[in-house]
Formats: structure tokens, C-alpha cells, sequence
């Protein structure tokens, strides 16, 4: 497709549960980002992707959260034991190379846990 | 590091009416800057960006906004508003290397009223 494209769109889980985000980024960007943004707030930084290194993962909160693009284009975010606190939504988004290149959003997975 | 702060919340205007939606970042290092807008559940799309050159920036849509490196400002200004334009408005930054991530301020909520 044209965009990002980011599956499911909309997932409640229950507390406990392990779920898992898709992102497929515009195709031949080489950069892949993870974002965090819960209700009434900014887009926090998760992870960032080169092809398939993970080259920055300060972000992601604890180590129930695990990310990974193995083939350096689809990525999944995977969230283990999900808990109240992790009711976001996750945004990814793409870039091709090149300083100042203009980061691609997708329309987010709405993550809600009960 | 960089962390951005936006002034206002909220801003509700008359249809019409001239707007400024208020940003300000702190860095160690140079940044490009950014505005992105957030149409409600939609993806965030970029609206404008400053990366080198003249500090007054414009979208095609009627914004503006102008890089003023002494006081740390960014801030965006459309002269006459339309209804279309209500939506979440974001105001990021990043540095020059590494990953370039964005670092997004908490959001401006813009109204407006016919």
C-alpha cells in the first residue's frame, strides 16, 4: 500500500494476556519507529529500527515489551502479561534514509486492557 | 537530549479568526523541528518542517510557522481558520544523528467555533 499500515486496528486484551502489533512500513524505507501514546498525550519513542537491527530500544518501559523486524520490513511490537498501564495507542511509522527525511505515521493500534 | 513544550492545551477560536499555537524546545545540539497534526482517529501527518535555510516555513494548507533559534520557539500561526482545520496539533523536534527521532510536546487541542 501507499502508507504505513498497522493491524489490529483496534485490541482489548485481558490483564495478563500477551498480545502482538503488526506495522507494515511504506515499502524501501529503510527506518521504522515505535511509538507509545496514551490518552491526552504526545507520542512517546519506543524503538527504533535499521532495516532489521534494533538500533535504539531505550524507550520501551520494561522488558515485557519486545520488538523485531527480522526481514528489515514488517515489524511486530509484542507485549507479554499485558497490565492496566499499557492502554495506548501504539503508533508506527517509517522513513527513508537520509537526514531530515520526513517520518510516516500509521493510524495506531488501539490497545485497551480490562 | 531535547524536550519540547507547548504552551497551550487547548485553544478554541472563531471560524475565521487569526491562530498561534505555541511551542518551545530545549536541546544541547542543533534540531530540525517539526509540526504534525492529528485528525480525529487518524494517523499523525506532517503539516510542516524546519530543516536549514529561511526560518519562516509553510504549509500547503495556509500554516506558517517560524523557527526562532534565540528565544527556542517554533510556533505556528494560520491567519483565518476553518472549521476543517480542528484537530490535535503536535510540535516535535529531532537532533541531526543517530536515529533522528521525534520528540513530541504534549499537544495543542485546536477548536474551532463557528
Amino acid at each position: 500500500g501507499a502508507g504505513v499500515s498497522q493491524s489490529p486496528r483496534y485490541k482489548v486484551a485481558k490483564r495478563g494476556q500477551d498480545v502482538a502489533l503488526r506495522c507494515d512500513p511504506i515499502s524501501g524505507h529503510v527506518s521504522l519507529f515505535w511509538y507509545q501514546q496514551a490518552l491526552g498525550q504526545g507520542p512517546e519513542f519506543l524503538t527504533y529500527f535499521q532495516n532489521e537491527a534494533q538500533l535504539d530500544k531505550s524507550g520501551l518501559p520494561s522488558d515485557r515489551f519486545f520488538a523485531e523486524r527480522p526481514e528489515g520490513s514488517v515489524s511486530t511490537l509484542k507485549i507479554q502479561r499485558t497490565q492496566q498501564e499499557d492502554s495506548a495507542v501504539y503508533l508506527c511509522a517509517s522513513r527513508m534514509t537520509g537526514a531530515g527525511n520526513t517520518i510516516y505515521f500509521g493510524e495506531g493500534s488501539w490497545l485497551t486492557v480490562v | 537530549a531535547q524536550s519540547v513544550t507547548q504552551l497551550d492545551s487547548q485553544v478554541p477560536v472563531f471560524e475565521e479568526a487569526p491562530v498561534e499555537l505555541r511551542c518551545n524546545y530545549s536541546s544541547s545540539v542543533s534540531v530540525y523541528l517539526f509540526w504534525y497534526v492529528q485528525y480525529p482517529n487518524q494517523g499523525l501527518q506532517l503539516l510542516l518542517k524546519y530543516l536549514s535555510g529561511s526560518t519562516l516555513v509553510e504549509s500547503i494548507n495556509g500554516f506558517e510557522a517560524e523557527f526562532n533559534k534565540s528565544q527556542t520557539s517554533f510556533h505556528l500561526r494560520k491567519p483565518s481558520v476553518h472549521i476543517s482545520d480542528t484537530a490535535e496539533y503536535f510540535c516535535a523536534v529531532s537532533g541531526y544523528q543517530g536515529a533522528q527521532k521525534l520528540v513530541f510536546g504534549q499537544g495543542t487541542r485546536l477548536t474551532i467555533n463557528p
